[in-house]
């Protein structure tokens, strides 16, 4: 199985240029996440998506859209990038049983975007 | 804000010997999952706690939960080189209202010398 499936892996931008970054899982999973990692801060979720046709906001949403158009598919955009938006992305993806009761994330490989 | 705090940020452990790292929330733990990333790469999960005082090992590395729910622990039984990366913690913040909701510690980078 594939499992998680980032593209592109690296991308380098200008500011105000703008661009999509997909995730594609193949299990089935209900929930699928956005984060960004940057030294020092760890993982912060930018957004979220409990199911087809869903999102949420994480800790970080500003500047970020998303889309959840196909179950196995999670899209986040960038309208106009910024400098303060370089960083590592990584999508994940995961089961949902119940409440309190989430199953363990699964990882892309993720996406190091630069904004020059 | 940072509501799980990892300890020590970093640490130097020499092949063979032993290490703990330590994660601590402000709020009880639906959920808590360890995670260890190589540089340069994505996170492979390594363990799930969900019932307060659960202890779970596989090989080496054991992980606790406390009685309260507010404190996990990772420990490395004489470590080797494969055990360097960084470890990170995650919580499960679901509620009533806040349903997906999943939060990291800022992790802990280990280094491991011969």
């Amino acid at each position: 199985n594939a499992g998680v499936t980032q593209t592109p892996k690296f991308r380098v931008l200008k500011t105000g240029q703008s661009m999509t970054l997909l995730c594609a899982q193949d299990m089935n999973h209900e929930y699928m996440y956005w984060y960004r990692q940057d030294p020092g801060m760890g993982l912060r979720l930018i957004h979220y998506s409990v199911g087809e046709g869903t999102t949420a906001k994480g800790e970080v949403p500003d500047g970020y859209n998303v889309s959840r158009l196909k179950k196995q598919n999670f899209l986040l955009g960038l309208e106009s990038a910024a400098p303060s938006q370089t960083s590592v992305y990584f999508c994940a993806s995961s089961y949902f049983i119940g409440q309190g009761n989430n199953q363990p994330q699964h990882f892309g490989d993720g996406t190091r975007l630069s904004i020059l | 804000s940072q509501e799980l705090e990892q300890s020590p940020q970093s640490l130097i452990v020499q092949e063979g010997k032993n290490l703990t790292i330590n994660c601590t929330s402000s709020k009880t733990l639906y959920g808590l999952y360890w995670y260890k990333q190589k540089y340069g790469e994505g996170l492979i999960f390594l363990m799930m706690l969900q019932k307060g005082g659960e202890e779970k090992s596989h090989e080496k590395i054991t992980a606790k939960l406390d009685e309260k729910k507010q404190q996990s622990s990772l420990h490395i039984t004489a470590s080797q080189p494969s055990h360097a990366g960084i470890y990170l913690c995650g919580a499960d913040r679901s509620g009533t209202d806040s349903w997906g909701k999943f939060q990291f510690g800022a992790g802990t980078q280990v280094v491991v010398t011969p």
